[in-house]
């Protein structure tokens, strides 16, 4: 079964550091997603990405973030200047329409120390 | 803002019962609903999910039942297994493709 791959699983940075979550969606999806989750809490909506530009993002999707899907499989996730409140399990998820539902990776989990 | 809440944090249901997880949602303008699984350390999982335009939708042991009038909908999974063990959240969206806001989550666990 097709799935959306996420590396790495685990990063640890320190604060101020930037790093980038790497995701690989499924081929023939169109949508594209990413997601946080901060431990105990739900899961929040960062941004989406159509046609090689944002459709929407969140609050929390502030000029420290950027998504780029550079070489027409990889689907990445920026953050510049790293904080200690970043710090949670990042999802890519991919889409090919929403009957189908969203198929979502396995996760980054981001450490800011 | 908690659009979508699921108010019962645990459920705990003896193997081969029936578990119902609720979930409720304020805002009327949502026209889509899903339900994922989720384990630790892992991704969600879709499960099943319903347009507005429908009241059940069912998929095996998973119904997913929609109440407009009350914003609420739930989940029966008939007969539970010990691997439906999880933490089930229900999500909600407005438009083709669009984002997914989620509910705070129910950990189910199943019991022999």
């Amino acid at each position: 079964e097709p799935e959306v791959t996420q590396t790495p699983s685990h990063q640890v940075t320190q604060m101020g550091q930037e790093v980038i979550l790497r995701c690989v969606p499924i081929s023939n999806h169109l949508y594209f997603y990413w997601y946080r989750q901060i431990l105990g809490q739900k899961v929040e909506f960062l941004v989406s990405f159509y046609n090689n530009e944002i459709s929407e993002k969140s609050e929390i999707f502030d000029d420290q973030f950027s998504v780029e899907r550079p070489d027409g499989s990889n689907f990445t996730l920026k953050i510049r200047s790293t904080k200690l409140e970043d710090s949670a399990m990042y999802f890519c998820a991919s889409s090919a329409n929403r009957e189908a539902g969203y198929t979502f990776g396995s996760g980054t989990r981001l450490t800011v120390v | 803002d908690q659009q979508v809440k699921q108010n019962s944090p645990s459920l705990s249901v003896q193997e081969g019962r029936i578990s119902i997880l609720n979930c409720d949602y304020t805002n009327s303008m949502f026209d889509y609903f899903l339900w994922y699984k989720k384990y630790p350390a892992e991704g969600p999982t879709f499960l099943i999910s319903i347009s507005s335009i429908k009241d059940k939708n069912e998929d095996g042991r998973f119904t997913v039942f929609l109440n407009k009038s009350a914003k609420h909908l739930s989940l029966h999974i008939v007969p539970s297994q010990p691997g439906d063990s999880a933490v089930y959240f229900c999500a909600a969206s407005f438009n083709l493709a669009d984002k997914l806001i989620f509910g705070t989550g129910t950990r189910l666990q199943v019991f022999p």
